[in-house]
């Protein structure tokens, strides 16, 4: 069985800080972790995958995240916010490509000025 | 490329009528597609997962007789609620996936827009 649990439902930056958005998985099988952003009323856009070799996965709009199998973790980050990151964020994990996806509770992020 | 649609992108309908949602694969073959529901401010909850020319397979708890779900082909697949209550009313979003791969594409699943369904 695999599982996800997102950090935090909301979280605010102020603009130009650094957003980092948590995520922990359960899983039985080696992972295949996930990053999507939804804005309101619209589908779900990857912004970064994370399958097999390299660790630390970048994506796009400047977020990248690290696969830390010790931790169990997959967190999201970028540098500098931006008022148009401003959304909902949901990780997710699958065993094995192209197999059902397990989506955390998601984390809105706010960005302020 | 890996363009999924879904149609009508929002619906509104009586109690007790059936609504079909179609969700489409544009510019690639989806041998697999799923279908999730999403209550406002919530998670995306999978109902089903569905292969071309096979029987959906429902996620527990959900009435297969309520949500009818047809994958004739490998560019559509549809969902269908059947006799509608408030209750139903919910985002619907599907998925599709290439399952053994396709060139220049991976197995992850690409998403549609989303079906805004509201029943009065």
């Amino acid at each position: 069985a695999q599982s996800v649990t997102q950090l935090g439902s909301h979280v605010s930056v102020s603009e130009g800080a650094l957003v980092l958005l948590r995520c922990n998985y359960s899983s039985s099988v080696p992972p295949y972790l996930f990053w999507y952003v939804q804005y309101p009323n619209q589908g779900l856009q990857l912004l970064l995958k994370y399958t097999t070799g390299a660790t630390l996965v970048k994506g796009i709009n400047g977020f990248e995240a690290e696969f830390k199998k010790s931790e169990t973790s997959f967190h999201l980050t970028k540098p500098s916010a931006h008022m148009s990151d401003a959304a909902e964020y949901f990780c997710a994990v699958s065993e094995g490509g192209g197999n059902k996806l397990t989506f955390g509770t998601g984390t809105q992020l706010k960005v302020e000025l | 490329g890996a363009v999924v649609s879904q149609h009508p992108s929002w619906v509104i309908c009586k109690s007790g009528t059936s609504v079909k949602i179609e969700c489409r694969s544009l510019d690639f073959q989806a041998t697999t597609m799923f279908w999730y529901r999403q209550f406002p401010k919530q998670s995306l909850m999978l109902m089903a997962t569905s292969n071309e020319g096979s029987k959906a397979t429902y996620e527990q708890g959900v009435e297969k007789d309520k949500f009818l779900i047809n994958h004739a082909s490998l560019t559509l697949s549809t969902l269908t609620v059947t006799s509608a209550h408030p209750e139903d009313s919910s985002f619907y979003i599907c998925s599709a996936s290439t399952g053994a791969g396709s060139p220049g594409l991976s197995y992850e699943q690409y998403f549609g827009p989303g079906t805004r369904l509201t029943v009065t």
